[in-house]
């Protein structure tokens, strides 16, 4: 069994701060990590994901995160943020099989202030 | 481009109503997903698909029925509603290759009075 946890059910900026969201993952097996965006009242959009390789990958829109194997972690940032990253952020892990089936942690609400 | 779409996008019952969800996929994924949105739950899987005639159990599948009638189309039956079941549900399709690429419907809300 999966499970993700993301430690900050919310945080706040002002425009033009950097900013991380923590997750972290247990899983004994091979996975794939991904992040996605929810902005308020629309479905989730996929940010960015990571299985294998170079562990910084690079997602839509600046942001990008970096596997830590060690601390079991995917954290999720960006050097510059704009009020319109206020969105509800989610980890997620699936297992490498082939069903696709993801688990999700419960959010991080991030809000960016002008 | 890639689509799911979701309908009603609202819904209101009342306890013990009949109540079904349907969800659309123009993206020719093999899987299709039903997830319940609760706040500070994050998503749960209920059930999901990898074709026409299949189903397969999630996370959080009492109370719920799932039906696949073609690759495009998932239905989510909730034949006797109750108010626990009041929640956002999202649909979602994948290739399945197990990737991490979901992609997801705009949602429905539900309201079970």
């Amino acid at each position: 069994t999966q499970t993700v946890s993301q430690s900050d059910a919310h945080v706040t900026v002002f425009e033009g701060d950097s900013v991380e969201l923590r997750c972290n993952y247990s899983y004994g097996g091979s996975i794939y990590l991904s992040w996605y965006i929810q902005h308020h009242g629309h479905g989730l959009q996929f940010l960015l994901k990571y299985y294998s390789g170079n562990p910084v990958v690079q997602g839509v829109n600046g942001f990008e995160a970096e596997f830590s194997k060690s601390d079991s972690s995917f954290h999720l940032r960006k050097a510059s943020v704009h009020w319109s990253d206020s969105a509800v952020y989610f980890c997620a892990v699936s297992a490498i099989t082939n069903t696709g089936k993801l688990t999700f942690g419960d959010g991080t609400v991030l809000t960016v202030k002008p | 481009e890639a689509a799911v779409t979701q309908s009603p996008r609202n819904k209101v019952t009342v306890t013990g109503g009949n109540v079904t969800l349907s969800c659309r996929q123009t993206n020719s994924h093999n899987y299709m997903y039903w997830y319940r949105q609760d706040t500070g739950h994050g998503l749960r899987l209920i059930h999901y698909s990898y074709g026409a005639g299949n189903l397969q159990i999630g996370d959080v599948p009492d109370g719920y029925k799932a039906t696949r009638t073609t690759q495009e189309d998932f239905f989510l039956l909730l034949e006797l509603a109750s108010p626990s079941q009041t929640s956002l549900y999202f649909c979602a399709s994948s290739a399945g290759t197990g990737d991490g690429d979901e992609y997801f419907g705009p949602g429905t809300r539900l309201t079970v009075l």
